[in-house]
């Protein structure tokens, strides 16, 4: 998975509680993506990172905060969880080189909002 | 209407086959293609990207695209149990654009 990691890979909270998701990479690439993945909907973006304490929202970022302190590392916090966000979650790493925009994903962390 | 339309499946064909998976799209600013590849509970993986209109082979693989018909295509000669997976289309127009996912056809190559 291209030097991506993301842990947890499983989660299953309660409404309301806040849960915070990790993406950690090894590559030095610039942007860092989360995407949620739901039945019908494919994959949609939640926010990305442009650089270090650089971030901008997605078309589903509602609910959603973010947070990039270090190159390697994105994490992804759900303020106060919903069972709507119940999802898996994937991060993904690009660089422009050798073409435009192309991601690699991590393996995914599958939350369950109960 | 979805700015990418892709049909979710499942597509089930014999080993050996020749697949075809489609995407059509309706924001004409796309340039570029992509294909992933997603097993089961498994990231997805970048499969080939293309530039603009034309085809562009890797092995097993061909990816088309007819700018014209706001329609792409990836072709998967001699089909293997292995190449079971979802397939998603994704495109963008370049630059600093994200990126727009198709929802994935769900492929199941029966040996």
């Amino acid at each position: 998975d291209a030097g991506i990691t993301q842990s947890p890979r499983h989660k299953v909270t309660e409404t309301g509680t806040p849960v915070t998701l990790r993406c950690h990479q090894t590559e030095n690439h610039r942007y860092m993506y989360w995407y949620r993945q739901d039945p019908g909907h494919g994959l949609r973006l939640i926010h990305y990172s442009y650089g270090v304490k650089d971030t901008d929202k997605g078309e589903v970022s509602d609910g959603y905060s973010v947070s990039r302190s270090k190159t390697e590392d994105f994490l992804l916090t759900l303020e106060s969880a919903t069972s709507s966000q119940t999802s898996v979650y994937f991060c993904a790493i690009s660089e422009f080189f050798p073409g435009p925009d192309t991601q690699y994903f991590g393996p995914g962390t599958r939350l369950t909002v109960l | 209407q979805k700015e990418v339309e892709q049909d979710p499946g499942p597509l089930s064909v014999p080993e050996g086959a020749i697949v075809s998976l489609n995407c059509t799209y309706s924001n004409s600013a796309f340039q570029y293609f992509m294909w992933y590849r997603q097993y089961s509970r498994k990231g997805p993986e970048l499969l080939m990207y293309t530039y603009s209109s034309g085809n562009k082979e890797d092995g097993r693989f061909t990816a088309q695209v007819d700018k014209s018909s706001k329609y792409i295509s990836l072709f998967i000669r001699d089909s293997q149990p292995s190449d079971s997976a979802t397939y998603l289309c994704a495109m963008n127009s370049g630059g600093y654009q994200k990126v727009t996912f198709g929802t994935g056809t769900k492929l199941q190559v029966i040996p």
